[in-house]
């Protein structure tokens, strides 16, 4: 099956401790994005990579880091100083013009 | 001012009703536009795409109005699955810009 998957679906931390949140995807797309949602808000784009070994920031990249070392694999890390994780958090793949959207995982944060 | 703005509802309507959605945008560089649907707690899925020429997908139609810069969603004999939230979404070179959505729910 192709696709994208994420997990794990719900996930709860502490304050002050740093999370990662995987995105796995075997539509062999070169470009992969991360997002977040809020209630009432459209997606924003946190960080996106267009290529193995190279991403960029988004709009709202602050308190989150990012890996690429395989193009299957976009991992996000919800660091501590990121001051309102919680949230529903969006992996996808594809081009400009069209995206696919992994299940997303519902971080919350107390 | 927002780029990519919808009135987020709520639309309640009856089964077989027909219902518009309305989304501006602020940015005349905008390239290319869609709707998304967005079920809930749930990943977006692309609709459709919207070009200048109007589109038709079935009971779904878009249109684009370049010069307002406002694009549009037509559903008509409205079913109970299309209860959804309706994301708009615009290009600008490259980088894709969401609407906080528009929500409908379509009652028996």
């Amino acid at each position: 099956d192709g696709g994208i998957t994420q997990s794990p679906k719900y996930l709860f931390r502490k304050e002050g401790q740093n999370v990662t949140l995987s995105c796995e995807q075997n539509l062999n797309h070169d470009a992969m994005y991360w997002y977040r949602q809020d209630p009432g808000q459209g997606l924003r784009l946190i960080y996106y990579s267009q290529i193995v070994n190279d991403f960029q920031k988004g709009d709202i990249a602050e308190g989150y880091s990012v890996s690429r070392e395989k193009k299957e694999s976009f991992p996000l890390t919800v660091t501590s100083a990121q001051k309102n994780p919680t949230a529903f958090y969006l992996c996808a793949t594809g081009q400009p013009y069209e995206q696919y959207f992994g299940p997303g995982t519902r971080l919350t944060v107390t | 001012r927002k780029e990519v703005e919808q009135d987020p509802g709520p639309f309640n309507v009856p089964e077989g009703a027909t219902v518009a959605f309305n989304c501006t945008y602020s940015n005349s560089a905008s390239q290319s536009f869609f709707w998304y649907r967005q079920d809930c707690r749930k990943e977006p899925k692309l609709l459709m795409s919207v070009y200048s020429s109007g589109n038709e997908d079935g009971r779904f139609t878009a249109q684009l109005n370049r010069a307002s810069q406002y694009i549009s969603l037509l559903i008509r004999d409205s079913k109970l699955s299309d209860s959804a939230t309706y994301l708009c979404v615009v290009n600008i070179a490259g980088d894709m810009r969401f609407g906080a959505g528009t929500r409908l729910t379509v009652k028996p």
